[in-house]
């Protein structure tokens, strides 16, 4: 069984470009979950998809995030437009609602320049 | 969620036992105690999990003391491969919850 997987695994852009990552939460888990580790702090959570809809998204900083899980599959998050302090590792986990243990992904490096 | 405390970084011989404490003492009735760890470059990985009976399971033992207000996760025959930095995370458990992690332990297995 495939493990959750991200793309792409690393991304470098320049301050005021758009940046997607895509998740993709391992087969038949509704749960999925946004992580973000910025440089030299601590993995915090970003927001909560239970299928399609955002069920907790307290963590997002600022209307320059977008996420979205269409048809409650994969799951895209925009930064639009990127500033210096965005660079970080993005994780993505995912869980099935029977289990309680979140799974997950190697992470996306963004950097911006 | 409770806080916890967690050593910054301990060193740890291969094949040895290693014992990573962490402190809940605000921890509540209803709060379980998680671990997760971060091997570099990876994502966080699950370990064990509990409420106030050790566990054990395939990775690790999980002893959590009678007033909950600590517990140690036993690593019983480090690996170098075990090299990470170690989570103790203290929620609501089977809630759907997101994960609060904290600063962690950097565990170095040596050989």
């Amino acid at each position: 069984e495939a493990g959750v997987t991200q793309f792409p695994s690393h991304s470098v852009i320049e301050k005021g470009q758009t940046v997607t990552l895509r998740c993709d939460p391992i087969s038949g888990h509704d749960n999925l979950y946004w992580y973000r580790r910025v440089m030299g702090k601590e993995i915090k959570f970003l927001l909560h998809f239970v299928k399609e809809s955002k069920q907790d998204e307290s963590g997002m900083p600022n209307n320059r995030f977008l996420a979205e899980r269409t048809g409650g599959t994969y799951s895209t998050l925009k930064v639009q437009p990127a500033e210096l302090e965005d660079s970080g590792v993005y994780f993505c986990a995912s869980r099935i609602s029977s289990t309680d243990t979140q799974y997950f992904g190697p992470g996306t490096r963004l950097t911006v320049l | 969620d409770a806080k916890t405390t967690q050593p910054p970084s301990m060193d740890c011989a291969e094949g040895r036992a290693a014992n990573l404490p962490c402190n809940h003492s605000t921890i509540s009735g209803n709060e379980y105690v998680y671990w997760y760890r971060q091997i570099h470059s990876q994502g966080p990985q699950y370990i064990i999990h509990g409420l106030k009976n050790n566990e054990t399971n395939e990775m690790a033992s999980l002893i959590i003391t009678e007033d909950r207000k600590s517990s140690t996760l036993i690593l019983p025959h480090a690996t170098l491969r075990d090299t990470a930095v170690y989570y103790c995370i203290v929620r609501v458990g089977a809630a759907g919850n997101k994960l609060t992690f904290g600063g962690g332990t950097r565990v170095l297995v040596k050989p």
